[in-house]
């Protein structure tokens, strides 16, 4: 099957300037994860999804960042407007429904420079 | 709150055994799991210990103490493609929705 699919694979912005990251799933997985991997650290959830509902977006800095996942499948994640502290891997993960999220499913992420 | 305590870099030679070890501060949790991460690529899934004890997954080994707050994987027979870095991670127990929260890893750098 067909892994996590993420798009830019790389992105170099200047502060204060807007970003897109993309992301399609495993498919059939209901569950999809943000996160966001600053270097030399682990991953950090930013935004959970279950389908098209958030489940847990406690730590996404919602004055800047955004999520959607309107229809279920692909999601979006924004930055508006990007900071220099922001330059990290946002990654991507899913799993099947029903699953615990002990065994995720990862995307190659995006790795964004904010200059 | 919770926290993960993993080595910063190991360094090991092919062929040989290494032990990454995690402790942890934590109320109480689900699981451990490990991840491993390739310079530039995904975190990909390697085991995961519900119960105290020791997994097997071929030359990896996964073990869990909640009575210690430790844990550790074991690579044995250690391959060049080995050289990667190593997450721990557990899903706190609290109420409603508990994310994976990760440690920050461990880079094991396998020579010849």
């Amino acid at each position: 099957e067909a892994g996590v699919a993420q798009s830019p694979r790389y992105k170099i912005i200047e502060k204060r300037q807007s970003v897109a990251f993309w992301c399609n799933p495993i498919s059939g997985h209901a569950t999809l994860y943000w996160y966001q991997q600053i270097l030399g650290q682990g991953p950090k959830l930013l935004i959970q999804f279950q389908n098209n509902g958030v489940v847990d977006d406690s730590q996404l800095p919602k004055d800047r960042f955004s999520a959607e996942r309107l229809k279920g499948v692909d999601s979006t994640l924004k930055i508006q407007p990007a900071k220099l502290e922001d330059s990290a891997v946002y990654l991507c993960a899913s799993t099947p429904r029903g699953a615990r999220n002990y065994e995720q499913y990862f995307g190659p992420g995006t790795r964004l420079t904010v200059t | 709150g919770q926290s993960l305590e993993q080595p910063s870099e190991v360094t090991a030679v092919e062929g040989a055994i290494v032990q990454i070890n995690c402790t942890y501060q934590t109320s109480g949790f689900y699981g451990l799991s490990w991840y491993q991460q390739h310079d530039g690529g995904a975190p990909t899934f390697l085991s995961y210990n519900a119960l105290d004890g020791l997994e097997e997954t071929g030359r990896f080994s996964s073990f869990l103490s909640r009575s210690d707050s430790y844990g550790y994987l074991l690579l044995q027979e250690l391959q060049m493609k080995d050289s990667a870095s190593y997450f721990c991670a557990v899903r706190p127990i609290y109420s409603g929705n508990t994310p994976l929260v990760f440690g920050k890893g461990t880079r094991l750098s396998v020579i010849a």
